[in-house]
């Protein structure tokens, strides 16, 4: 079955901390596409982040880095020294490559952020 | 590069109208999935049209409704809308709809069926 699980509902910090918002998914498919989107109030989900199954690498992209791992089947996201304009809602996102889930994305229900000054 | 266009922005609808919306991918994109977003349900996928056919299909009775035209932009359309219909409602753009392509998101219509 395929799924994604955001655990954390809401996480609120104080600027300048860093923040790790995680994320597990699950999937039969071998090889298969996770995302990350940041939602703020405006409603548009904004791409952050694309990775394939067969790249383990992590990134560091400026203040954000992610950490994707197979064997756990996780793919967190981290802020360094976040910021007041870091608050949103943050997706993690599944594609799979079957066929029969072509144009479709499965999301985590979503991780609040409150960045407070 | 223009980005993906839904419109309108907001909709009032009353309970057993029908309502039309409509999103414009990005030029050369000809891929576009439909999702609905509710506080209760969070992010679920309606439909995803290819090439004017609809490929894929989520799990929404047969009032939700779409269509893709010759230049790739889609509409959906929603019948005997019912409260909880009331949601934002997000189109995404893809070159051919994989992950490999990845997916952009249109800014929403929020739906409002009173």
């Amino acid at each position: 079955a395929q799924k994604v699980t955001q655990a954390q509902t809401e996480i609120s910090v104080v600027e300048k901390e860093d923040v790790t918002l995680d994320c597990v998914y699950e999937t039969r498919d071998t090889t298969y596409y996770l995302f990350w989107y940041k939602q703020p109030p405006s409603g548009e989900l904004v791409f952050l982040i694309r990775r394939n199954s067969f790249d383990e690498q992590n990134e560091i992209s400026g203040r954000y880095s992610w950490n994707f791992q197979k064997s756990t089947s996780s793919f967190n996201f981290t802020i360094t020294a976040s910021q007041v304009v870091d608050s949103a809602v943050y997706f993690c996102a599944l594609s799979e490559t079957f066929s029969s889930n072509t144009g479709k994305l499965i999301f985590g229900q979503g991780t609040t952020l409150q960045v407070k000054p | 590069k223009a980005g993906v266009t839904q419109t309108p922005r907001y909709l009032i609808k009353t309970r057993g109208q029908q309502v039309t919306l409509s999103c414009s991918p990005i030029s050369g994109h000809r891929s576009v999935s439909w999702y609905q977003q509710t506080p209760g349900q969070g992010l679920q996928f309606l439909f995803e049209y290819f090439s004017e056919t609809q490929r894929n299909k989520g799990n929404f009775p047969g009032r939700f409704s779409g269509r893709q035209f010759s230049n790739s932009r889609s509409e959906m359309n929603v019948s005997t809308l019912e409260l909880g219909d009331s949601a934002l409602y997000l189109c995404a753009s893809s070159l051919v709809g994989t992950g490999q392509n990845g997916y952009t998101f249109g800014s929403g219509t929020r739906l409002t069926v009173v």
